[in-house]
């Protein structure tokens, strides 16, 4: 069993949309979250950091971690066709298979 | 650009072949992660170093090997390359450990032929 999974996708959404993307992970021991996004295969950059359980919200993202459930999520607001990439997500460093997600004008 | 920087960009190798991948962190990062990113596939973790020491291991294979000298700065080797071993190789680096924010350089790009 993978330590973080997370749907592939594809997902595809209209311009201005919300997107919600999600994974799980089994870890107990993790403590640290991120969503990094990752352009045609380039180095991912950092999106959100998030300690613990608990929300942050930075410009149209927002990061939410739920270690009840072993939940995180990562919400767009408004999102934009710059915002097709693939999303992963990860636990202390421990990533998921990623989301490609496209916004389509 | 985020500070990581990975050498070389491109590698094409025969099978059988050893390569070593450098990266060097971002100026005052003491740990270093390496990943390997086959086609489609999410980033697998390999390892993790931290001022010189090893800190952690993923599904690191026998025939790989890495360290991180005093400079910090860090090597992955790779031997008797096999064609299901082209991928790309990302590092990433972080003040400390886990529990800061890491950046990852731009890749190296392994083909095995």
């Amino acid at each position: 069993q993978k330590e973080v999974e997370q749907d592939p996708g594809p997902l595809s959404v209209p311009e201005g949309a919300i997107v919600s993307l999600n994974c799980t992970y089994s870890n107990s021991a993790f403590q640290y979250f991120m969503w990094y996004r990752q352009y045609s295969r380039k180095g991912p950059e950092l999106l959100m950091y998030t300690y613990s359980s608990g929300n942050k919200e930075d410009g149209r993202f927002t990061a939410q971690v739920d270690k009840s459930s072993k939940y995180i999520s990562l919400f767009i607001r408004d999102s934009q066709p710059s915002d097709s990439a693939t999303y992963l997500c990860a636990g202390d460093m421990r990533f998921g298979a990623g989301t490609r997600l496209t916004v389509k004008p | 650009d985020s500070g990581v920087t990975q050498t070389p960009k491109h590698l094409i190798t025969a099978t059988g072949q050893r390569v070593t991948l450098r990266c060097s962190p971002r100026s005052g990062d003491l740990s270093v992660y390496w990943y390997q990113q086959s086609l489609d596939q999410g980033l697998q973790f390999l390892i993790q170093y931290y001022n010189g020491e090893e800190r952690a291991k993923g599904n690191i294979l026998e025939r790989f090997s890495a360290q991180q000298f005093p400079d910090l700065h860090s090597e992955l080797n790779l031997s008797s390359l096999e064609l299901g071993d082209s991928a790309l190789y990302f590092c990433a680096s972080s003040v400390e450990g886990m529990n800061t924010e890491a950046f990852f350089g731009q890749g190296t790009r392994l083909t095995v032929v």
